[in-house]
């Protein structure tokens, strides 16, 4: 099957630094990445949608200027949290699709982000 | 808007059962996907099983199957001959390409006791 790697699977980072979480498809190209956030025991919240080569699109409620999203090429997406702060300690993780393809959504292993 | 609703929390089930989960949406649109997703302690999410709308026979994947029905917006998971390895918690999610998103429900949350 599709190979999504999210690196890092941890990272703790002080407050008001920022953090860089990336997201690889391995064997196959990704146009369109997502980006969710899960907090203990929910579901997981869509933060963006990214495709290859134009601007990522948010979901209300998500600052595109904390949470910056690239989408540089067909198999990585990248998601910067800057000025970090506790409240965006959580759980992150991406998932990506086929090109010109409705298929199922291949995950990353996700990140785990302390903000101390 | 499309809705996904998953009305169990937290199910248990005997090793070697059967257990149904289930998921209702809601949506205008006639042309979707279906889910199930599992997500086990590690965190990973893993694919169970996929249903097209357009598709009347339901989806079925060794162990795993499916109960669509259309008209009731009504998509169920049922768990055959239930593994420990099946602990896990699974989450029903939804696509259209008229959105293109992934909607997912919040989950419901099982056990295989020994």
């Amino acid at each position: 099957g599709a190979v999504v790697s999210q690196h890092p699977s941890r990272v703790i980072c002080k407050s008001g630094t920022s953090v860089k979480i990336e997201c690889r498809s391995l064997d196959f190209q990704a146009t369109t990445m997502f980006w969710y956030r899960q907090f203990p025991k929910q579901s997981l919240m869509l933060m963006a949608t990214s495709n290859e080569g134009s601007k990522a699109t948010y979901e209300q409620g998500v600052e595109k200027d904390k949470f910056l999203i690239n989408h540089a090429s067909l198999t990585l997406s990248t998601l910067t949290v800057t000025s970090a702060h506790p409240e965006d300690s959580s759980f992150y993780i991406c998932s990506a699709t086929f090109q010109q393809g409705i298929t199922e959504a291949f995950f990353g292993q996700g990140t785990r982000l302390t903000v101390v | 808007a499309q809705t996904v609703t998953q009305s169990q929390p937290e199910m248990s089930v005997q090793e070697a059962e059967t257990v149904t989960l289930s998921c209702t949406y809601d949506t205008s649109e006639n042309n979707y996907y279906l889910f199930w997703y599992k997500q086990p302690p590690s965190r990973q999410m893993i694919l169970v099983i996929r249903q097209e709308a357009y598709k009347q026979q339901n989806a079925t994947e060794n162990r795993f199957s499916v109960n669509f029905q259309k008209a009731a917006k009504s998509f169920s998971l049922k768990i055959s001959d239930s593994q420990l390895g099946d602990t896990a918690m699974y989450f029903c999610a939804f696509f259209t390409s008229g959105t293109y998103k992934y909607i997912f429900g919040t989950g419901t949350r099982l056990k295989v006791l020994a």
